[in-house]
């Protein structure tokens, strides 16, 4: 069954470090997804990407954040200058080119800032 | 702003016992529901998700959910659980004029006790 696949697993970085996660979406789906989970918090929604631009994005995506489809085959998210708080898990998906139907999840990758 | 409720955040069964997760959201308008599980160390997979139809809808793993639209509750059922069903699941709604974003309650942890 193919999978979103993320990379790395787990990112320690230093405050105020630069960090790209990195996400492989599956590979004939169109839509591309960040959501992040805070430990003991809710997954929140932080981006949607399609057609090679952001199509929605959430209130705590802003500035610091940035996504890209570098290639055609990797979605990426970068986090400038982190901060404490922006330690959580951070979650890829995907989704088909027909109507939603709900997204395929990566496995996710637990970013801590210390 | 729409809210997804997961009441329970913890649940401890033993096996053979039944389940019920209940879940209840914000929004007057049509949505689509889903729920997700997420095994230990795995990625959010997908058990079940209602569109239209029947509000009765059956997933993986002998998993079903209720939709009862006066009550804005999605709850999840099992009439049997095993020791295979410990996980955290997280119920999610997408308003249908919200695009592709999910709204994710907190989530239950079950534990399952052999």
């Amino acid at each position: 069954e193919p999978e979103v696949t993320q990379t790395p697993s787990h990112q320690v970085t230093q405050m105020g470090q630069e960090v790209i996660l990195r996400c492989v979406p599956i590979s004939n789906h169109l839509y591309f997804y960040w959501y992040r989970q805070i430990l003991g918090q809710k997954v929140e929604f932080l981006v949607s990407f399609y057609n090679n631009e952001i199509s929605e994005k959430s209130e705590i995506f802003d500035d610091q954040f940035s996504v890209e489809r570098p290639d055609g085959s990797n979605f990426t998210l970068k986090i400038r200058s982190t901060k404490l708080e922006d330690s959580a898990m951070y979650f890829c998906a995907s989704t088909p080119p027909a109507a939603f139907r709900g997204a395929f999840f990566g496995q996710g990758t637990r970013l801590t800032v210390v | 702003a729409q809210s997804v409720s997961q009441h329970n955040h913890h649940v401890i069964l033993s096996e053979a016992a039944s389940l019920e997760l209940g879940c209840n959201y914000s929004y007057g308008g049509t949505v689509n529901l889903f729920w997700y599980v997420q095994y230990p160390g795995q990625h959010l997979q997908l058990l079940l998700k209602y569109f239209s139809g029947d509000p009765l809808v059956k997933g993986i793993k002998g998993f079903e959910a209720e939709f009862i639209k006066s009550k804005f509750s999605f709850n999840l059922r099992k009439p049997s659980v095993q020791w295979s069903d410990t996980a955290e699941y997280f119920c999610a709604v997408n308003p249908n004029n919200a695009g592709n974003m999910l709204t994710f309650g907190g989530g239950t942890r079950l534990m399952v006790k052999p």
